[in-house]
C-alpha cells in the first residue's frame, strides 16, 4: 500500500501558469520533504517541513512556494513555471529530522512546462 | 562540505552476471552512508543503509555494500543481477538532518538477457 501518494503523477502547465504538486502520507511522520530532480541528476532539496515548522533551502528560488495544511498533506506551489523549471519532483517522509532516519519517496510527479 | 562520487554513469551487464556499483564519499566525521534505487518513473526506495557496526550491510532484494573508511568507499555489490534490477542508483551521506543528504549523481543499470 502506498504510504507516500504524489498526484498527480503527470502535470502538463503553460510557461507562467500557476501549478499546484499535491503530495500526502499515511505514516503520520513529522517531516515532509520535496525535491526537484532533473533528467539525469540527483535530487535537490527544495524545502522541508517539520510539523508546521517551514524550512527553506538558502538556494531554493522564490518561485517556489510550500504548504502543509496539516500532519497529511504538503503542498508544492510554482508561482510562475519556466522552461527551467520542467522536472520530476518527489515528495519524501521521514518520522524525524535526525540523519539516520529512513527517508520514504512518493513515485513523483513529472511536471512539463509549455 | 560533504560530497559524494558515483564515478559510473552508466554500467550494463548480463543477467546472471556480478554487479559492482562504486561510491566515494567526503565527510568530515563518521558517515551515515545509503544506497537507493529508482525504477524509470517512479520515487527512490531505500536499499540499506551503515550507520555503524559491521562494514558489510545487507540490504533488500539481495544487495550488499561494504564501508571501507581507509577508501572514503561504499560501494554496492549483488552477485547474480536480474533483469528487473535494471534502474537508477543513487548513493548518499547523510546530513543532520534525514533529507539534506548529498546524493551522487547516479549511476544508470542496464542489464543485458
Amino acid at each position: 500500500d502506498a504510504m507516500v501518494i504524489q498526484n498527480p503523477r503527470y502535470q502538463v502547465t503553460q510557461f507562467g501558469k500557476p501549478v499546484t504538486l499535491s503530495c500526502s502520507q499515511t505514516l503520520n511522520h513529522n517531516v515532509m520533504y520535496w525535491y526537484q530532480q532533473k533528467s539525469s541528476q540527483a535530487p535537490k532539496l527544495l524545502f522541508h517541513y517539520y510539523d508546521k515548522d517551514f524550512n527553506n533551502e538558502a538556494d531554493t528560488p522564490d518561485n517556489f512556494q510550500s504548504r502543509r495544511p496539516n500532519t497529511s498533506f504538503c503542498f508544492l506551489d510554482i508561482r510562475s513555471p519556466g522552461l527551467g523549471d520542467a522536472a520530476m519532483y518527489l515528495c519524501a517522509t521521514s518520522r524525524e529530522v535526525l540523519s539516520n532516519e529512513k527517508l520514504f519517496f512518493g513515485s513523483g510527479t513529472q511536471l512539463s512546462v509549455l | 562540505a560533504q560530497s559524494v562520487t558515483q564515478p559510473d554513469i552508466h554500467i550494463t551487464v548480463s543477467e546472471g552476471a556480478s554487479l559492482e556499483l562504486r561510491c566515494n564519499y567526503s565527510y568530515g566525521a563518521t558517515p551515515y552512508l545509503f544506497w537507493y534505487v529508482q525504477s524509470p518513473g517512479q520515487g527512490l526506495q531505500l536499499l540499506l543503509k551503515y550507520f555503524s557496526g559491521d562494514t558489510l550491510v545487507q540490504g533488500i532484494k539481495g544487495f550488499e555494500a561494504e564501508f571501507k573508511r581507509s577508501q572514503s568507499s561504499f560501494n554496492l555489490r549483488k552477485p547474480s543481477v536480474h533483469w528487473s534490477d535494471a534502474a537508477e542508483y543513487f548513493c548518499a551521506v547523510g546530513n543532520t538532518n534525514a533529507g539534506k543528504s548529498t546524493f551522487g549523481d547516479g549511476t544508470t543499470l542496464t542489464v543485458k538477457p
